[in-house]
């Protein structure tokens, strides 16, 4: 069975950074692309970051280009995202969901963790 | 960047009746890639649909979806308790993947 289960979430103040983590089993780690896909509270759900099964290839929403980082280390079956420069419009549940091939591209979301709360506020 | 509009914003139907919900993109959607997905109160999303019609493993068959191009449904034949909760639509033929605003169903 896939888990995926993310972690690093807290409360940041602005113009801080933050590392989130998402620990994957029940699957080859490294056969698929990996999303973080993020939820502001009470709204819709948000595309942030996509990294192909390699690491070779990432993308990036305009709203986080620049200031965040997706990578992934396939060792560990551990997904993560380096956040700088936090704003308080990054106030969300994040959440890390696998793709279903090893592209990068033109993927929806399998399979979902239950997220990790960042809140950005002084 | 691909803009979905779901509607309605919220549809009040009772158990046992049929549930229709609409996803219309600004532009075409490449090769049809749309999904959509169910969200239950304080859960994750889960991913019903793919490829427009294909139903994710599990999803049971009063789950339904069709459309082409700009304009795409969903439909759950019969709602079951179970079914009251948010339904987003999401393309990913082009980046940024975009989803939509979102669907309410809730119990009348």
């Amino acid at each position: 069975e896939v888990q995926l289960v993310e972690s690093g979430g807290e409360l940041v103040q602005p113009g801080g950074s933050l590392r989130l983590s998402c620990a994957a089993s029940g699957l080859t780690f490294s056969s698929f692309a990996m999303n973080w896909v993020r939820q502001a509270p009470g709204k819709g759900l948000e595309w942030v970051s996509v990294i192909s099964g390699s690491g070779s290839t990432t993308d990036y929403a305009d709203s986080v280009k620049g200031r965040f980082t997706i990578s992934r280390d396939n060792s560990k079956n551990t997904l993560y995202l380096q956040m700088n420069s936090l704003r308080a419009e990054d106030t969300a549940i994040y959440y890390c969901a696998k793709a279903p091939r090893r592209s990068g591209s033109s993927n929806y979301c399998d399979y979902w963790g239950q997220g990790t709360l960042v809140t950005v506020s002084a | 960047e691909i803009v979905l509009t779901q509607s309605p914003g919220t549809l009040a139907l009772s158990p046992g009746e049929r549930a229709t919900l609409s996803c219309r993109a600004s532009q075409g959607v490449d090769n049809n890639n749309l999904a959509w997905y169910q969200q239950r109160p304080g859960q994750a999303p889960r991913l019903l649909m793919f490829g427009v019609s294909s139903r994710a493993t599990g999803i049971p068959d009063r789950f339904s979806g069709s459309g082409s191009g700009t304009d795409f449904s969903l439909t759950i034949s019969r709602l079951e308790p179970e079914d009251f909760a948010v339904y987003y639509c999401q393309q990913y033929g082009s980046s940024p993947l975009t989803f939509g605003g979102g669907t309410k169903v809730e119990i009348k």
